[in-house]
């Protein structure tokens, strides 16, 4: 069956290092992957897509990276602030519109 | 651009009765809308996919006569719980597509927290 995984413990790093997030799929081949951030309550924001023939994707302080040999993503924010604690999910295209999302990692920067 | 909005945002509701969720795309239309559910620290699930004009495609194991979904704008989407049960109470997410948009983002709602007694 389809599967994405995401670390499921809580990340937790000082402010200003950078935050690395994985997400491992197995049982796909998405056309793209996307990563959004979601904060308690409240539903997912969009951040990043990055497509399967793209190696790299930044914007300001975010960059994602897609490895279809792999099967592999990873989210990075640099210089990271309080103010990026939240959820991170991972998202899969599986075709027809359809996507499917991971369980989310939370991170935690502390001042 | 690209703002969705969910009415109401907490509901609480006794066992038995039914409860309409609305889900809006504010300043784009969306011809595909998507209905979420999510238990806490667990991932979104999708319930179902609502479509414009015509009937919503559920997914295995959500049940269509429970979760009444009708897409009758291509603004608005909403899902009926009916006779909900304390087992319906989680979080509800709608998601919908921008028609115009050439990648395949789907911009989400702020959710509507259900509890039933």
């Amino acid at each position: 069956s389809q599967k994405i995984e995401q670390n499921s413990e809580a990340l937790n790093i000082q402010e200003g290092k950078t935050a690395t997030l994985t997400c491992n799929y197995t049982n796909y081949s998405p056309a793209y992957l996307q990563w959004y951030r979601q904060d308690p309550g409240r539903g997912p924001v969009f951040l990043l897509l990055i497509r399967e023939n793209e190696k790299e994707k930044r914007k300001e302080r975010l960059k994602v990276t897609f490895d279809t040999t792999l099967k592999q993503s990873l989210f990075h924010i640099t210089a990271s602030q309080p103010a990026d604690s939240a959820t991170y999910l991972c998202a899969l295209d599986t075709g027809g519109f359809k996507t499917i999302f991971g369980a989310g990692t939370r991170l935690f920067v502390k001042a | 651009g690209a703002v969705v909005s969910q009415h109401p945002s907490r509901v609480i509701c006794k066992s038995g009765t039914s409860v309409k969720i609305e889900c809006r795309s504010l300043d784009f239309q969306a011809t595909t809308m998507f209905w979420y559910r999510q238990f806490p620290k667990q991932s979104l699930m999708l319930m179902a996919t609502s479509n414009e004009g015509s009937k919503a495609t559920y997914e295995q194991g959500v049940e269509k006569d429970k979760f009444l979904i009708n897409h009758a704008s291509l603004t608005l989407s909403t899902l009926t719980v009916t006779s909900a049960h304390p087992e319906d109470s989680s979080f509800y997410i709608c998601s919908a597509r921008d028609n115009r948009a050439v990648q395949e983002t789907q911009y989400f709602g702020p959710g509507t927290r259900l509890l039933v007694l």
